[in-house]
């Protein structure tokens, strides 16, 4: 069964102090791997899309990786502007997406 | 674009009665998905439309539920008669011709009481 776990559930930083969410797959044929931020009472919003083992993407404070059976969403000096859930996501080979329950992240002042 | 609209935003019912939730995708996108959001089981896929053709609707948990794209800007989701367990958020998302990433609604809340 298809299945995606991501962890911690919660996280708590001080800003300033980078940290990694986790985010594993069990998943054949991967055709992509994403990462939403949702905030509260919004609907996710798209980060990041990864399709291969050792790719990589940037933006401002967040950066992807990819391998065969996890991904990473590290961050690097947050600011409380930063927190939100972090969903991950894969496409399965029929086009559906099936999310992770997500990492609520909370960066104090 | 204004994005996927979703309405309502809000939506409070009582057991047994029929609720309607609507969906305008973003023009031009031909893939529509709806999900269901609790604390519980996070983002459940409930059926996926391509080309206003549902695909795979395995995801809808059974039949009180039924969801329509009648035509490319519009689709509906429809809880027939409704209980108190399917009190969610429910998400609307749509996707464009050869792209990967889904954009979402902001969702509509639904309570049943």
């Amino acid at each position: 069964e298809d299945q995606v776990t991501q962890s911690p559930e919660a996280l708590r930083l001080q800003e300033g102090e980078s940290s990694s969410l986790n985010c594993s797959y069990t998943v054949s044929g991967l055709r992509g791997l994403f990462w939403y931020r949702q905030d509260p009472g919004k609907g996710p919003e798209f980060l990041f899309t990864l399709y291969s083992a050792g790719e990589e993407k940037e933006k401002e404070r967040l950066k992807a990786t990819l391998t065969k059976k996890e991904s990473f969403l590290h961050i690097t000096a947050p600011k409380p502007e930063d927190s939100a859930t972090y969903l991950c996501a894969v496409q399965a080979p029929g086009n559906q997406f099936y999310f992770g329950t997500g990492t609520s992240l909370t960066v104090i002042p | 674009d204004a994005g996927v609209i979703q309405s309502p935003r809000h939506e409070v019912t009582e057991m047994g009665q029929e609720v309607t939730l609507r969906c305008k995708p973003i023009s031009g996108h031909n893939s529509l998905f709806w999900y269901r959001q609790t604390m519980m089981r996070g983002l459940e896929l409930l059926i996926y439309f391509n080309n206003n053709v549902p695909i795979d609707d395995s995801g809808m948990p059974e039949d009180r539920f039924s969801a329509k794209m009648p035509n490319a800007s519009f689709s509906t989701l429809k809880i027939q008669p409704s209980e108190p367990r399917d009190s969610a958020v429910y998400f609307c998302a749509s996707r464009g011709w050869g792209a990967s990433e889904a954009f979402f609604g902001q969702g509509t809340r639904l309570t049943v009481v």
